[in-house]
């Protein structure tokens, strides 16, 4: 499968637990995205990589929030002392070149009890 | 603020006929507007965008208009499919210098439904 994978595809946690995400992109994709669904509406942008570098960040990224990208290809996204507001589907996106083709893994659905 | 919205949330078509999805955004600046698919328990699926400069573009049985002067956006899918039963999201993309280069700003979706 060349697309782009994340894991896990779903995790339950209690609130206050932190949580960490991974998501693969398409192995020649230099940008990378991570977004965040709840029910019923669109996504919504959190963060952005170019290669390894961090370059922009939603408001909606708390300090409670932290992603990498270390060596320019798999990212994760670690959600610390999460809270119940915090549950949502996040999708990790990928492209190459232009941002407006981006191609999104499955997601992973997080529900914080 | 910046915005993309959609006019209807629903959608229920027969198989076979062509179905119409419209979008209204409010962001004059944006370069490129996009169409997304997304089955349920699914990732969204990229269709088809349209840059700006563009007023129509047509793919594999889907068709994108552009309206400028009334910021309006419609997706037309030809001979729907119950594979077609989705919800589709429109979004926004800015490729401006500086800021949200590469940020899509969606809308909230539209929910097709294919009847047999």
């Amino acid at each position: 499968d060349t697309g782009v994978s994340q894991d896990p595809r779903h995790k339950i946690t209690k609130r206050g637990q932190n949580v960490t995400f991974r998501c693969d992109p398409i192995s020649e994709h230099n940008r990378l995205y991570w977004y965040r669904q709840t029910l019923g509406q669109g996504p919504e942008f959190l963060t952005y990589f170019q290669n390894e570098a961090q370059l922009e960040k939603s408001r909606l990224l708390s300090d409670r929030f932290s992603a990498e990208r270390p060596k320019g290809s798999f990212s994760t996204l670690e959600i610390q002392r999460t809270e119940q507001g915090d549950s949502a589907m996040y999708l990790c996106a990928s492209s190459l070149g232009t941002g407006h083709e981006q191609y999104f893994g499955p997601g992973t659905r997080l529900t914080v009890t | 603020g910046e915005s993309v919205g959609l006019h209807l949330p629903t959608l229920s078509v027969q198989e076979g006929d062509n179905s119409i999805i419209n979008c209204a955004y409010s962001n004059s600046a944006s370069d490129y507007f996009i169409w997304y698919k997304q089955e349920s328990g699914k990732g969204p699926q990229f269709i088809i965008d349209i840059r700006s400069n563009m007023d129509k573009r047509q793919g594999q049985r889907v068709t994108v208009l552009l309206n400028k002067t009334v910021k309006h956006l419609s997706l037309q899918i030809a001979a729907t499919q119950p594979g077609d039963s989705a919800v589709y999201f429109c979004a926004e993309n800015n490729l401006g210098s500086g800021g949200s280069n590469y940020k899509l700003t969606f809308g909230k979706g539209t929910l097709l439904t294919v009847n047999p």
